[in-house]
């Protein structure tokens, strides 16, 4: 079956790169998505990269797609305090009305 | 302003007391969708809808039933919560199924408790 899976916490100092990983088992999924989760608040659409593409950039974001691996990653440079959040990431499944979600990272900032 | 909107945004309530949370979007979106959030589990699906009179069961539908009168609204009933239904509720709307640029638009959550 389908399953996106994140390690739950991920700690980096400011100013630092943060690199959220992920994977997936879909290999027919069309999308993958991040989101942010900032407290107390809905999810985000921070990005998202289409399967027959390897890379994405936008600003600070970099998203890395391995297909052969079902590897996705983020990648923030120059982590700030505004950072620290939940991510997750996303699979849109084969079918159309369906997206998976991983467990959401913990992002924590260190001065 | 372009946004979902749920209510309440938080509820303590008793075991076996029929509740609803309502959801409501003004972007004119057909599919809407409900979401649980746990601890480790992320986001679950509960049910979706692809438009009006159109509902379908997500990953964990079960002790839950939607209803799709209006587009803009898609209310989340709880017949008889029990207390494995405390979590935090999400809802989420999109002018497609959400892939690409149908970016899901999310409520701010409501977070449940039942006793």
């Amino acid at each position: 079956g389908e399953d996106v899976e994140q390690s739950l916490f991920l700690s980096v100092r400011e100013g630092d790169s943060s690199v959220i990983n992920c994977t997936y088992t879909d290999s027919s999924s069309t999308y993958l998505y991040w989101y942010k989760q900032e407290p107390g608040a809905g999810l985000q659409l921070l990005t998202y990269i289409f399967s027959n593409m390897d890379m994405k950039q936008d600003q600070r974001l970099t998203v890395l797609l391995n297909k052969k691996d079902k590897h996705l990653s983020l990648r923030i440079a120059d982590t700030q305090t505004g950072d620290s959040a939940i991510y997750f990431c996303a699979e849109r499944y084969s079918s159309a009305s369906k997206i998976i979600f991983g467990s959401g990272t913990r992002l924590s900032i260190r001065p | 302003e372009a946004q979902v909107t749920q209510n309440p945004r938080y509820l303590i309530t008793v075991t076996g007391k029929k509740l609803t949370v309502t959801c409501s979007q003004n972007m004119n979106h057909e599919y809407m969708s409900w979401y649980r959030q746990d601890p480790g589990l992320g986001l679950r699906q509960i049910y979706y809808s692809m438009n009006v009179e159109v509902t379908d069961k997500g990953d964990v539908p079960e002790g839950y039933k939607v209803s799709r009168k209006e587009k803009r609204n898609f209310p989340l009933i709880l017949e008889s919560p029990s207390p494995n239904q405390t979590s935090l509720y999400f809802c989420a709307s999109s002018s497609g199924a959400g892939g690409g640029n149908n970016e899901q638009f999310f409520g701010p959550g409501t977070r449940l408790t039942v006793l």
